[in-house]
């Protein structure tokens, strides 16, 4: 079955630590992006990058880092520097440009 | 408008119902306008996207329409069914020099909907 993988689905973390968020796809997708949902808002953008190797920062980067160095992985670190990361991610891939993005099942971090 | 904007932000409707939501967005270099239905414990699924002033898509029950020129977007679902029942996301994107798309999408807060039976 082709689609996107996130783990864990729940994430507890200690203030002060950085921790790692998955996101796997087997769609053979250039493009990978990161979403944050708090709340009452809508899905904001994190990280996005449409190539291996290249990424850039979305409307909300600071205290988030990402890599990708294969195609079908993209994994977020959320670090310490990030002030209240306490949310929902989405993960998503798609072809390059304005294509319809397909979206994970989502991690739901907690920070205590 | 500078923002993706969507109402209302939820609605109650009755089975059989027929009922529509609106998506306003920035119009000045629009590229793409996506509709998206998020139901609870799922993922998010694309229902449509749209590019073309006019464009008109349809999907079952549902359909949507597109004005770019004034900047939204009408979503409908003729004859509402419980399973109906979801968030309901717009999201747009805009041009980037060489007249394509990033694909970076800026999402409404969405419309929830909730269809009783």
């Amino acid at each position: 079955d082709g689609g996107i993988t996130q783990s864990p689905k729940y994430l507890f973390r200690k203030e002060g630590q950085n921790v790692t968020l998955s996101c796997e796809q087997n769609l053979n997708h250039d493009a990978m992006y990161w979403y944050r949902q708090d709340p009452g808002q809508g899905l904001r953008l994190i990280y996005y990058s449409q190539i291996v190797n290249d990424f850039q920062k979305g409307d909300i980067a600071e205290g988030y880092s990402v890599s990708r160095e294969k195609k079908e992985s993209f994994p977020l670190t959320v670090t310490s520097a990030q002030k209240n990361p306490t949310a929902f991610y989405l993960c998503a891939s798609s072809w390059q440009g304005a294509n319809e993005q397909f979206f994970g099942p989502g991690t739901r971090l907690t920070v205590l | 408008i500078l923002n993706v904007e969507q109402s209302p932000q939820s609605l109650h409707v009755q089975e059989g119902d027929s009922t529509n939501f609106t998506c306003s967005f920035p119009s000045s270099n629009f590229y793409a306008l996506h509709w998206y239905r998020w139901e609870t414990a799922k993922s998010p699924e694309a229902l449509f996207v749209m590019t073309l002033n006019g464009d008109e898509k349809k999907k079952g029950r549902i359909s949507a329409t597109l004005n770019t020129k004034e900047g939204y977007s009408y979503l409908y679902i003729k004859g509402s069914q419980p399973e109906d029942s979801a968030t309901y996301l717009c999201a747009s994107t805009t041009f980037r020099a060489g007249g394509t798309s990033y694909g970076k999408l800026t999402f409404g807060q969405g419309t929830i909907l909730t269809v009783h039976p």
